[in-house]
């Protein structure tokens, strides 16, 4: 079935280091594809999200493509802040009607100063 | 706009006790979900409503949990009787456009669930 697998985390980087989340998926036909971005004591809420192949979505400095060939949508920022410290989560809808969303376990992210 | 309101944030329960969590989704938005969230895991689905109707609960434990969004705008979860592995944040989320069509979810912030 429709699924996203995303890199173990946890992940720690310093200050204006360079991020990846990997992410792939498993999908009939071609989904939007969204990360979402839940910082501690809150919900989640969307980051970027792309509908087609070849797409880029970027919002706050991270981007992600969504490339059809290697069926992923891996998370990048060039320069992380102390600020960016969260869980982050890969998801896409599941096809035919109720367009639920299946997420992927998350990936925790901390930065230190 | 105002987003997703949840109550309570926090509820501490003893097992086979009854609790219910409420949800106002974002005003105007058609499709409202109810995930659970366990800790170190992404959300799951529990059940979809679009309107007063329910689109998809075939996720939900039907034995134990239940949930109803009369008038097409607000939301209950109930979970009756309650067991350890129900401990979890419950998500609610709204979406703008009918089921059928992805599209963007917002999330309130949860109501963690800790059974005892």
């Amino acid at each position: 079935g429709d699924s996203v697998t995303q890199m173990e985390g946890p992940v720690t980087l310093s200050e204006e280091a360079f991020l990846t989340i990997n992410c792939t998926y498993t999908a009939t036909g071609y989904p939007s594809l969204f990360w979402y971005v839940q910082y501690p004591g809150e919900g989640l809420q969307l980051l970027l999200k792309a509908t087609k192949a070849d797409d880029k979505g970027s919002n706050k400095g991270f981007e992600a493509t969504y490339r059809k060939e290697t069926t992923s949508f891996h998370l990048e920022k060039g320069s992380v802040q102390v600020s960016d410290s969260a869980v982050y989560f890969c998801a896409l809808p599941l096809q035919g009607g109720s367009e639920k969303l299946v997420f992927g376990k998350g990936t925790k992210l901390t930065v230190n100063p | 706009e105002a987003g997703v309101a949840q109550s309570p944030r926090y509820k501490i329960i003893e097992k086979r006790q009854s609790v219910a969590f409420w949800c106002n989704p974002i005003s105007g938005h058609a499709t409202l979900y109810w995930y659970q969230q366990i800790l170190g895991q992404g959300p799951k689905l529990l059940i979809q409503f679009q309107n007063n109707g329910v689109v998809d609960d075939s996720q939900l434990p039907k034995d134990r949990f239940s949930a109803e969004r009369l008038k097409g705008v607000d939301s209950t979860l109930k979970i009756q009787p309650a067991k350890l592995e129900d401990s979890a944040v419950y998500l609610c989320a709204s979406s703008f456009r009918l089921a059928g069509n992805a599209d963007t979810q917002y999330f309130g912030p949860g109501t963690r669930l800790t059974v005892l």
